[in-house]
């Protein structure tokens, strides 16, 4: 089992340049999950989805924030346009749900950085 | 919502001490409470979890307990290493039968394990 792999591992920015998160889930999983980490203010859901399908998108900041999942294979998170105080590290995280509780497995994050 | 309180935000032990992260929450219908380890630098690992239908699970060195009347639950870590140093999270499952929800987390407890 790969787990979830996430790209870039690392990006640099400059401030009002489109960025774009990209989430593989675990093969079988059907939900997807993506966080935001800072120092600040610790482990954040931005968004799930649910067999492709967002179900809750409350944690999203702003209107420059957007996520898609076109299959139950991928996930992008974009970032237009982009400022300083998006960097953080983004994690995307995978479950597989309606078999009672399972635990979220997380990929390896994206290090963003906007300068 | 569910809301996760941890306590505390920073720990520091003497090697093959005990540790004991705690955390509260707030809705009575969660039901899936899983603790994540994670290093710097790293992702957020599963390392225990348990259901509200059990009192206490271990794991060699890791136990956590649940006491659902008092809407709390725990994780103590014996004969602490310092490989144990880390930032540990606790979570609980926000919808109803927790198949289908999301995972509330806490802020976090930075372990640090001194030889």
């Amino acid at each position: 089992d790969a787990g979830v792999i996430q790209s870039p591992r690392h990006e640099v920015t400059e401030m009002g340049q489109e960025v774009t998160l990209r989430c593989k889930p675990i093969s079988g999983h059907n939900s997807l999950f993506w966080y935001r980490q800072t120092m600040m203010r610790g482990l954040e859901l931005l968004i799930y989805f649910n067999n492709n399908v967002p179900i809750d998108d409350s944690g999203m900041p702003e209107d420059r924030f957007s996520a898609k999942m076109p299959n139950a294979s991928f996930s992008t998170l974009k970032i237009q346009p982009s400022e300083p105080r998006d960097s953080a590290v983004y994690f995307c995280a995978s479950r597989l749900t309606g078999l009672g509780n399972q635990p979220q497995h997380f990929g390896d994050g994206t290090r963003l950085s906007i300068l | 919502g569910e809301n996760v309180e941890q306590h505390p935000s920073t720990l520091s032990v003497q090697e093959g001490d005990s540790a004991v992260i705690k955390c509260t929450y707030s809705d009575s219908a969660s039901n899936y409470f899983p603790w994540y380890k994670q290093e710097l630098g790293k992702r957020p690992q599963l390392i225990i979890d348990i259901r509200s239908n059990v009192g206490e699970k271990k794991d060699q060195r890791i136990a956590v307990t649940l006491n659902k009347t008092a809407k709390h639950f725990s994780l103590h870590i014996t004969e602490t290493q310092p490989e144990d140093s880390a930032v540990y999270f606790c979570a609980a499952s926000n919808a109803p039968g927790g198949s289908q929800g999301n995972l509330i987390f806490g802020k976090g407890t930075k372990l640090s394990v001194k030889p």
